[in-house]
């Protein structure tokens, strides 16, 4: 099993459509989580981290479920400029090691 | 937010030679920086991890004689492939902490190497 799993995707939503993310952890130490934006051919960007109380950024809500080792990101109203692909990454113990998802591929169309 | 910079953002290079890529933390002190390696349509995948003024962590299945990292300073981390190979041929991205795993990595904006 995958540290970090995530869906590949592709999303394909139409503009204003909502759309959630999951990304499940598999190590149970793991103490702090974010949601990372990569477009094509550019370094990642954070968008947010996650908290277990849940916090939001205009649009964008990212949740954390430790009981159940996940991490989700809801995207409301979605644009144009959302096509990306989003990175669940996952920090955990022994050297503050960094573990990134593979992504998943969400593009939305006019 | 924090600004890394990755020097240089693109090297086309002959089979053989080494190739040395520079990342720097511009404003502020970056004691630990990391080094990414991405395939096309693949994750980044962590080759290293550098904390200023020590030896580098690499991960599991990732040479250090061939790629060798010094960290010699708070805002200067430099990645050095030696004899690079097509396989060698990625995108390199670098970014950088100032050391609390709470701390949001800052990512440079990648160097692509071409191999030939």
């Amino acid at each position: 099993r995958k540290e970090v799993e995530q869906d590949p995707g592709p999303f394909n939503v139409p503009e204003g459509a909502t759309v959630a993310f999951n990304c499940t952890y598999s190590n149970s130490a793991s103490q702090s989580f974010f949601w990372y934006r990569q477009d094509c051919r550019k370094e990642p960007k954070l968008l947010m981290s996650v908290y277990s109380s849940g916090n939001e950024d205009g649009r964008f809500t990212a949740q954390l479920n430790r009981a159940s080792q996940y991490i989700s990101l809801l995207i409301r109203d979605s644009k144009l400029s959302d096509s990306a692909t989003y990175l669940c990454v996952v920090k955990g113990t022994g050297g503050f090691k960094t573990i990134f998802g593979a992504g998943t591929r969400l593009f939305v169309k006019a | 937010g924090a600004v890394v910079s990755q020097h240089p953002s693109w090297v086309i290079c002959k089979s053989g030679t080494s190739v040395k890529i520079e990342c720097r933390s511009l404003d502020f002190q970056a004691t630990t920086m990391f080094w990414y390696r991405q395939f096309p349509k693949q994750s980044l995948m962590l080759m290293a991890t550098s904390n200023e003024g020590s030896k580098a962590t690499y991960e599991q299945g990732v040479e250090k004689d061939k790629f060798l990292i010094n960290h010699a300073s708070l805002t200067l981390s430099t990645l050095t492939v030696t004899s690079a190979h097509p396989e060698d041929s990625s995108f390199y991205i670098c970014s950088a902490s100032s050391g609390s795993i709470e701390e949001t990595q800052y990512f440079g904006p990648g160097t692509r190497l071409l191999v030939l």
